[in-house]
This record gives C-alpha cells, sequence and structure tokens, in this order.
C-alpha cells in the first residue's frame, strides 16, 4: 500500500509566478489535510478538505492560496503569485474517512524555493 | 486555543544513553497527543499517540510517552539512543472530538554522539 504521496519533491519559482503543489493520498484515505513548514519551525497547520469540500481553511493566508480536492485526482494547493515569504517545505497529510481515526499519515513534502 | 511547548531546541546525546525529551500543551481538556519523527528531508513519521487509558504510552522504535495531566506534559523517553534516532522530533496536540486539527510545537533536534 503506497504511502502519501506528493509531487514535485522540490519546486523553484520566481516571484510572481505560480506553484502547484500536488498530493495523493493513501488508498481509502478521503480526508487531506495541508500544512506549511518554514526553517526552525514546526508545522503550521493550513487546510482541512474532504472530497470536493473544503472543511477548514482556517490556517490559509487569505489571498493568493487556494487548495482542493476533487471527486477524480489529488489535492491540490495553489499558490499565485509566489514571494519569497512563501519559501518553506509543504506536507500533505491524509487520514480514513472512519470516524475515531485519529492518524494522520504525512507525504514527503515538497519543497518550495522561491527565487 | 491549544498550544504545544517543546523547551529543548537541542539535545545532544551519547549512543547508549538514555533521553528524555519535554514537551507541554495548553488545552481546556484532555486532548489527543503525538509524537512524531522527521529524519532529513523526509515527512513526519508518528511514533505514539495517546488518546486515554494508561498513561504510559509504548511506541515504535523502543520510544515511549508518558500523559501527566497535573503537570499538562507528554514527555517522550527512550532508555538507550542508538545514532539512527538522530533527527528532529516533535510532539503534536489535537482536540478531543471532531477532527484533527492538529497543533505542533516547535521541535526539537535530536543529535547523537558516539
Amino acid at each position: 500500500n503506497a504511502g502519501v504521496m506528493q509531487n514535485p519533491r522540490h519546486l523553484v519559482r520566481r516571484r510572481g509566478q505560480e506553484a502547484r503543489l500536488r498530493c495523493s493520498p493513501m488508498k481509502g484515505h478521503s480526508h487531506v489535510y495541508w500544512y506549511r513548514q518554514l526553517p526552525e519551525e514546526g508545522l503550521k497547520f493550513m487546510v482541512y478538505l474532504q472530497k470536493e469540500n473544503i472543511i477548514d481553511e482556517s490556517g490559509m493566508p487569505k489571498e493568493r492560496f487556494s487548495a482542493e480536492f476533487p471527486k477524480e485526482g489529488p489535492s491540490i494547493l495553489r499558490i499565485q503569485q509566489v514571494v519569497r515569504g512563501d519559501s518553506a517545505a509543504y506536507f500533505c497529510a491524509s487520514s480514513p474517512p472512519t470516524s475515531g481515526s485519529y492518524e494522520q499519515y504525512f507525504g514527503p513534502g515538497t519543497r518550495l524555493t522561491v527565487t | 486555543a491549544q498550544s504545544v511547548t517543546q523547551p529543548d531546541i537541542h539535545i545532544t546525546v551519547s549512543e547508549g544513553a538514555s533521553l528524555e525529551l519535554r514537551c507541554n500543551y495548553s488545552y481546556g481538556a484532555t486532548p489527543y497527543l503525538f509524537w512524531y519523527v522527521q529524519s532529513p528531508g523526509q515527512g513526519l513519521q508518528l511514533l505514539l499517540k495517546y488518546f486515554s487509558g494508561d498513561t504510559l504510552v509504548q511506541g515504535i522504535k523502543g520510544f515511549e510517552a508518558e500523559f501527566k495531566r497535573s503537570q499538562s506534559s507528554f514527555n517522550l523517553r527512550k532508555p538507550s539512543v542508538h545514532w539512527s534516532d538522530a533527527a528532529e522530533y516533535f510532539c503534536a496536540v489535537a482536540p478531543l472530538g471532531g477532527y484533527q486539527k492538529v497543533t505542533f510545537g516547535t521541535g526539537t533536534k535530536l543529535q547523537v554522539i558516539p
């Protein structure tokens, strides 16, 4: 059973470009979470999605950031008009739909560098 | 709001020595508590978790953690550290019930010396 997959692993963008980060949850998982890890900091919650629904986006910056988890295909975290401060590691986690399952499985992360 | 404090940013221990990583949380009730490990350039791997019941929790790789409600602590321990344990360790908390909006501490980097 493949784990959570994220691609690309490394992404370099110039200021003003768009960044698209993809996350494929583990098989059978329908809950996806995105976190951002800035250098020397812990992970900060960004958004929680279920298939075709955003459940909680309280950690997402109000502008330039969006996330989706379509019925088919991976979850996408999109950052428009990137700035240097967006440079970070972005981690995706997934969990199964059954209630009481409180374990999140993390992907290897996408390291975004904005030049 | 829930929060997690890991007071030690870096810890260095000798191989074979015992280890204790500190974690304190702030939450209105008993939360779910986790310890994750992150190797360089990798994602996070769950070491152990506490939901309820026995306050001493056993995890993978020989780690254990003890929940102490009176101290709002969930310290991670290992009796004998191996060089492969060098990594960054994150304590995390999630609210009881509902979905897991997990809050992470800032991490403790563990260095193991021969």
